[in-house]
């Protein structure tokens, strides 16, 4: 059985520009969560995606966008980058929602934007 | 708004002694607690996760942790550190609005003295 991947694991931008970072789901699973940790915090919920749908979204600007595609992988795509979107970006699958399901963490994706 | 507030950014212990990382939720029950473990430069991996069918709730690798009520607290514990609990771990609440979304404390890093 394969976990939660992401790609890639590290990235470098500059302020202004776009990312997108890609999460494949581990198998069965219909549900990804994206989070994003600042060094030293604990993560913070951006968005969930349930079957393609959002579905259940975090304080984060509306540059924060993503996606869900039929085999339930998904991408987090983030417009304008400013300094302070340098993170540890995580996804976490899981068969349902997440707090009633276990989530399955990625090893994450390190954005820094200089 | 539910939060959680871990106390004590950083925890050391000698190898063999009890770990007592402290975890504090809001007011409000939350449907559910969770404790998560996160060893470095990998994602988070659940320890264990209260859903009020038990106080005392039962974790994997000999780690457990106790829902207090009248305390709003869910304490994380271990009879006998090993080397290999040394991590970053975090205390993290479901909304009860959203099942889908789960807030994290600012974590708590274990560090065990040889």
């Amino acid at each position: 059985e394969t976990g939660v991947t992401q790609s890639p694991t590290h990235l470098i931008k500059t302020r202004g520009q776009q990312v997108t970072l890609r999460c494949s789901s581990q198998s069965g699973h219909n549900t990804v969560s994206w989070y994003q940790q600042a060094l030293g915090q604990g993560p913070q919920f951006i968005f969930q995606y349930y079957r393609e749908e959002e579905n259940g979204r975090g304080n984060f600007p509306p540059r924060f966008s993503g996606l869900q595609f039929p085999n339930y992988s998904s991408e987090l795509n983030v417009n304008a980058l400013e300094l302070d979107d340098s993170a540890l970006y995580l996804c976490a699958s899981s068969l349902g929602l997440a707090g009633e399901y276990e989530q399955y963490f990625g090893p994450g994706t390190r954005l820094t934007v200089t | 708004a539910q939060s959680v507030t871990q106390l004590g950014s950083h925890v050391s212990v000698s190898e063999g002694a009890l770990v007592l990382l402290r975890c504090n939720y809001s007011s409000s029950v939350p449907p559910y607690l969770f404790w998560y473990v996160q060893y470095p430069n990998q994602g988070l991996q659940l320890l264990l996760k209260y859903t009020s069918a038990a106080t005392l709730v039962k974790g994997i690798n000999g780690f457990e942790a106790e829902f207090k009520k009248s305390e709003t607290s869910f304490h994380l514990t271990k009879p006998s550190a090993h080397m290999s609990d040394a991590a970053e771990y975090f205390c993290a609440v479901s909304v009860e609005s959203s099942a889908s979304k789960i807030i994290f404390g600012s974590g708590t890093r274990l560090s065990i003295r040889p």
